[in-house]
């Protein structure tokens, strides 16, 4: 069974904080990191899909960064906004083992950020 | 594209139930998953499929649940008898290449057993 985990459990902010928060996955048999938001009552949707040490990813105010050789990496929100608030799931693909080919999902932070 | 389909949005069903799950993927996309999120547990991964081929089933609970892939654009997953702990939302994904690309979900079946 593979520990992909994330912290913290929950964050709250306030809108224009940056915030960031943490996946650890196993530093062996790495094959890619995604990351997910998933809004109450609607699908993950993708944010980033992530397969190279040091990688480094954009999107609007969301960024995330890489290490697969100590097995984490962060998500960060720039300026957070009350639309940002839901849960962020990371997932890591396993290349090797009995793991292979699984996508196996964090517990996800989940964020709130007040007005 | 219209995404991932599935079907139904929601059940409700009496314990001992045969409860099937349908789900669509998109057009193109070699790999579907079937994965169920709870409350205990957080979204876990039931089985996938390869090109209509159960690759790996080491995630379902137990005999009751069954997956099928007859097509590139259609699976089922069966839940028979169906028992109260089965209530979850269930949600069906697929991918062009596996986990190398983004995975995109369906809005899941969200199943309720009474």
């Amino acid at each position: 069974i593979l520990n992909v985990e994330q912290s913290p459990q929950s964050l709250h902010v306030q809108e224009g904080d940056s915030t960031n928060f943490t996946c650890s996955f196993p530093s062996s048999n790495f094959y890619a990191l995604h990351w997910y938001r998933w809004e109450t009552a609607k699908s993950p949707e993708a944010l980033f899909v992530m397969t190279l040490n040091g990688d480094e990813k954009k999107k609007g105010r969301i960024s995330a960064t890489l290490n697969t050789k100590e097995g984490y990496s962060y998500l960060y929100i720039k300026g957070s906004q009350p639309e940002d608030s839901a849960t962020y799931l990371c997932a890591f693909f396993s290349a090797g083992g009995t793991s292979y080919g699984k996508l196996t999902f964090g517990q996800g932070t989940i964020l709130t950020v007040h007005p | 594209d219209a995404g991932v389909i599935q079907s139904p949005r929601h059940e409700v069903t009496e314990m001992g139930q045969e409860v099937t799950l349908r789900c669509k993927p998109i057009s193109g996309h070699d790999y579907l998953f079937w994965y169920r999120q709870t409350m205990m547990r957080g979204l876990e991964l039931l089985i996938y499929f390869n090109n209509n081929v159960p690759i790996d089933d080491s995630g379902m609970p137990e005999d009751r649940f069954s997956a099928k892939m007859p097509n590139a654009s259609f699976s089922t997953l069966k839940i028979q008898p169906s028992e109260p702990r089965d209530s979850a939302v269930y949600f069906c994904a697929s991918s062009l290449r596996g986990g190398l690309t983004t995975i995109y979900f369906g809005e899941g079946s969200w199943l309720t057993v009474v």
